[in-house]
């Protein structure tokens, strides 16, 4: 069964601070991976797309790396903000063209909080 | 400006009543997706649709339904059939393929069954 795992569940930090978020799958076989922010009341955002080629990639203060050989994604926030107050989820994709357009595995994200 | 729009933000229902929930975008993406997002869940696909004409159910379309006579349109009515309809509803749309381009949301629609 194709799973998302998200940790931790909610995180609180002190404004200026680094976190680092992580993520675990057993999608397969693997399309990509991505990134996003929801506010809340509000749509998720992307913040990256990884294909299992790329390592690393980063987007303003924010840096997902991809170890496609453990599964697992981390993202870091660098210099946290308080704009930064947000759920962070977790999107696997699988690869697969044939069978329907939509196959993508959500996470149930990670609440972060950033206090002054 | 493009982008998805969704309307009305909150909307309150009674038992026993249909309601419908717009999307519209002007991306002029030809895939379009419902999804639900209920408290500690990740977002669950409800109805999804490639082309104009077309759509196919999700994980949990039951109690929902959909059209999608027009390309930048596609609305979802929840049914009484819908056991438990409270939830957060978040459209979205693609240029092609969902696992292989990016997914575009709307800013979701709250409903309250009262």
């Amino acid at each position: 069964k194709n799973q998302v795992e998200q940790s931790p569940q909610s995180l609180i930090i002190l404004e200026g601070k680094n976190c680092t978020l992580q993520c675990n799958y057993t999608v397969s076989p693997f399309s990509n991976l991505r990134w996003y922010k929801q506010d809340t009341g509000r749509g998720p955002v992307s913040l990256t797309i990884m294909t299992f080629s790329e390592n690393t990639k980063s987007n303003r203060r924010y840096t997902a790396t991809l170890d496609a050989d453990t599964k697992q994604s981390s993202l870091h926030i660098t210099a946290s903000q308080l704009s930064d107050s947000a759920s962070y989820i977790c999107v696997v994709s699988v690869g697969e063209i044939t069978g329907g357009g939509n196959k993508l595995t959500f996470g149930t994200g990670t609440q972060l909080k950033v206090e002054l | 400006d493009g982008g998805i729009t969704q309307s009305p933000k909150y909307l309150f229902r009674k038992e026993g009543q249909n309601v419908t929930l717009s999307c519209e975008q002007n991306l002029n993406h030809d895939a379009m997706y419902w999804y639900r997002q209920d408290p500690g869940q990740g977002l669950r696909l409800i109805y999804y649709s490639q082309i104009v004409n077309d759509f196919q159910k999700g994980d949990i379309a039951e109690g929902y339904s959909v059209s999608r006579e027009k390309k930048e349109s596609f609305p979802l009515t929840v049914t009484s059939a819908q056991k438990n309809p409270t939830a957060f509803y978040l459209c979205a749309s693609s240029s092609g393929l969902a696992g292989f381009n990016e997914q575009f949301f709307g800013p979701g629609t709250r409903l309250t069954v009262l």
